[in-house]
């Protein structure tokens, strides 16, 4: 079983709102990922996050704010974003994180769009 | 230089031909490449991965890597409309990171 979930699917937030997007897998995968997709363009990497704690942040503003509760849950808390942000946000595990021969797994996804 | 790059696209293709992808890296240090098939307003799939030189298949997908010529490739076989996607070309990087291409949209003509 090789399967990511994200709730929600869609979202819709104005500027002003406080949300969180939320990921789980329960493959025991140790390493989880937050990604961003804009139309028409590769995934791009936001934060990594190994045996819970944050490996990388890359140079993401301070409105995306990851938590790791445990090793199956990843969440995203989203706060006074901006229209630009509005994108596909990807989450997506793997077994370890510096290993070269892993292969992530990506959920579904959750489309947002700010208002 | 990008890290990766894919052959520009759209690539169209009839039914039942064979469709070629084609994907360049720039770090010589890469171990790991992988494509991921993504239809439209759907998250990246997995398609195969590929770790050593040579060709791997997996039913009407083969991969192809070449580490000395930086190149990887993707050939799809017998293609099929359900083949319409865009395909990502992905390579990790020394510092574990998945570095993507920026895709190829093939569309399968029936």
């Amino acid at each position: 079983d090789t399967e990511v979930t994200q709730t929600p699917k869609h979202l819709v937030m104005g500027m002003t709102n406080k949300k969180s997007l939320k990921c789980e897998q329960h493959m025991g995968h140790r390493a989880m990922y937050w990604y961003k997709q804009k139309a028409k363009k590769p995934p791009e990497l936001m934060f990594v996050y190994s045996y819970e704690k944050l490996s990388i942040n890359e140079s993401v503003p301070s409105r995306f704010s990851p938590e790791c509760p445990n090793s199956s849950l990843l969440n995203l808390h989203l706060h006074a974003l901006q229209p630009e942000d509005s994108a596909l946000y990807l989450c997506a595990s793997s077994q370890e994180w510096r290993l070269q021969k892993e292969t992530q797994y990506f959920g579904p996804g959750t489309r947002l769009l700010v208002l | 230089q990008k890290e990766v790059e894919q052959n520009s696209g759209p690539l169209s293709v009839p039914e039942g031909a064979i469709a070629s992808l084609n994907c360049t890296y720039s770090d010589r240090g890469s171990q790991s490449f992988f494509w991921y098939r993504q239809y439209s307003g759907k998250s990246p799939e997995l398609i195969m991965s590929i770790y050593s030189n040579g060709d791997k298949e997996d039913g009407r997908f083969t991969a192809q890597l070449n580490k000395a010529s930086q190149y990887v490739s993707l050939l799809i076989r017998d293609s099929q409309p359900s083949d319409s996607a865009t395909y990502l070309c992905a390579v990790k990087t020394l510092d574990y990171k998945l570095s993507f291409g920026a895709g190829t949209t093939v569309t399968v003509r029936a």
